[in-house]
């Protein structure tokens, strides 16, 4: 069963602090990993990532992919109370028709200021 | 565009009651998906439709839930009759055949007494 784990699963950091979060997957037939920033409401889409080691960036987040072993990461930089959201990760999970996605359980990040 | 539409934003109801919860996807989009949230369990897939042809409902929790695609701008998830352990946050989102990136509605938030 294709399956995702995000660790850790709830941070508390200052303002200007960086973090890192991680995302481990497994899947039957990889294509992509999604991240996923959610706030009060729905999933707003961050980064879809398919090639081992090509950094994504935007602003002060980025994300890289490592497909060899499997994972993941999320960086933010410079923190600020507005990054404060759970982010999620989803993979892709191939069915006959489209996809589906897995997501982990997410990271709550609270940054206080 | 006006992104993937829900209605209603938020529904209390007492037990036994049912419960329609209604998403327009994003127009041309032809995948439909209905995702529920919960602490417990995270985000978690119910159903996806193609083309709206119900593909995979192994999501389903139980036969009190159903839902239909009547057209392509037009999905609903019917619970019928409503438990207090049914409640969550709804999120229908749509995407593009060739895309993995599925774009979130505001979500449902319900609330079963």
């Amino acid at each position: 069963e294709d399956k995702v784990v995000q660790s850790p699963l709830s941070l508390v950091v200052h303002e200007g602090d960086t973090v890192t979060l991680n995302c481990s997957y497994e899947v039957t037939n990889f294509r992509s990993l999604l991240w996923y920033k959610q706030e009060k409401k729905a999933p707003t889409f961050l980064f879809m990532l398919t090639s081992s080691g090509i950094e994504k960036k935007s602003g002060r987040l980025s994300s890289i992919l490592d497909k060899k072993e499997l994972f993941s990461i999320l960086n933010i930089t410079a923190t600020q109370t507005g990054d404060s959201a759970i982010y999620l990760c989803a993979v892709p999970s191939p069915m006959e028709y489209g996809n589906k996605l897995v997501f982990g359980a997410g990271t709550i990040l609270r940054v206080k200021s | 565009d006006a992104g993937v539409i829900q209605s209603p934003r938020h529904e209390v109801t007492e037990m036994g009651q049912e419960v329609t919860l209604r998403c327009k996807p994003i127009s041309g989009h032809d995948y439909l998906f209905w995702y529920r949230q919960t602490m417990m369990r995270g985000l978690e897939l119910l159903i996806y439709f193609n083309n709206n042809v119900p593909i995979d409902d192994s999501g389903m929790p139980e036969d009190r839930f159903s839902a239909k695609m009547p057209n392509a701008s037009f999905s609903t998830l019917k619970i019928q009759p409503s438990e207090p352990r049914d409640s969550a946050v709804y999120f229908c989102a749509s995407s593009l055949r060739q895309s993995n990136e599925q774009f979130f509605g505001p979500g449902t938030r319900l609330t079963v007494l």
